[in-house]
């Protein structure tokens, strides 16, 4: 069965730099969400989409956007980038009630 | 609002030995309630959920979990615990489907 593919699995950036994280979730799956894991920690929720329209915001810094596009893919952008920033990014998607993540990004800034 | 509290941050147990893991969740309404298994280094894997159908659920790899309304609680058992039991659990709510709202997980230490 087809499940959340997130591409890059692994990015190096620099501070200050920019990433952009993707995500293509399951097929006929109306919404998606961005979860960011500090290490050691919980999955913290970024934000969500519905239908291709935000439904939820959480603690997403404003140097982070993202967006759902037409095909349902959507993109986390992430500019300025700090060393707090390192962490592995997920991607759900979800078809209520159940989600399924993806393996994850993981983002290391140096 | 939504939150789940994970009763214990670490669990350790022998190999074979029943485990219990124990999540009490706060909820406005009727929640959805999941686990999750996070092996080292690895995506999130659903390993059951409950969704106001019967209240005994059974997931994946042996485990299973039973949600009681009256204590609010949603704890995942085994009756035999494996090596590769071995990883952080993570206890999940929902209720809108907009959010999911995770506990701080609990890591699973299996000694042989």
């Amino acid at each position: 069965a087809a499940g959340v593919i997130q591409s890059p699995r692994h990015l190096i950036k620099e501070k200050r730099e920019t990433a952009t994280l993707k995500c293509y979730p399951i097929p006929r799956h109306d919404t998606v969400y961005w979860y960011q894991q500090g290490p050691g920690q919980d999955p913290q929720f970024l934000i969500s989409f519905y239908e291709k329209m935000q439904s939820d915001k959480g603690s997403i810094p404003d140097r982070f956007s993202a967006q759902q596009f037409s095909d349902y893919h959507s993109e986390l952008n992430m500019s300025s980038l700090e060393l707090g920033d390192s962490a592995l990014y997920f991607c759900a998607s979800s078809h209520y009630p159940e989600a399924f993540f993806g393996q994850g990004t993981r983002l290391t800034v140096v | 609002a939504q939150s789940v509290t994970q009763l214990d941050s670490h669990v350790s147990v022998s190999e074979g030995t029943p485990v219990l893991l124990r999540c009490n969740y706060s909820s406005s309404y009727s929640p959805s309630l999941f686990w999750y298994v996070q092996h080292p280094n690895k995506g999130l894997q659903l390993l059951l959920k409950y969704t106001s159908a019967a209240t005994l659920v059974k997931g994946i790899n042996g485990f299973e979990a039973e949600f009681k309304k009256s204590e609010t609680s949603f704890h995942l058992t085994k009756p035999s615990a494996h090596m590769s039991d071995a990883a952080e659990y993570f206890c999940v709510v929902s209720v809108t489907g907009n959010q999911f709202y995770f506990g701080t997980g609990t890591s699973l230490t299996v000694i042989p």
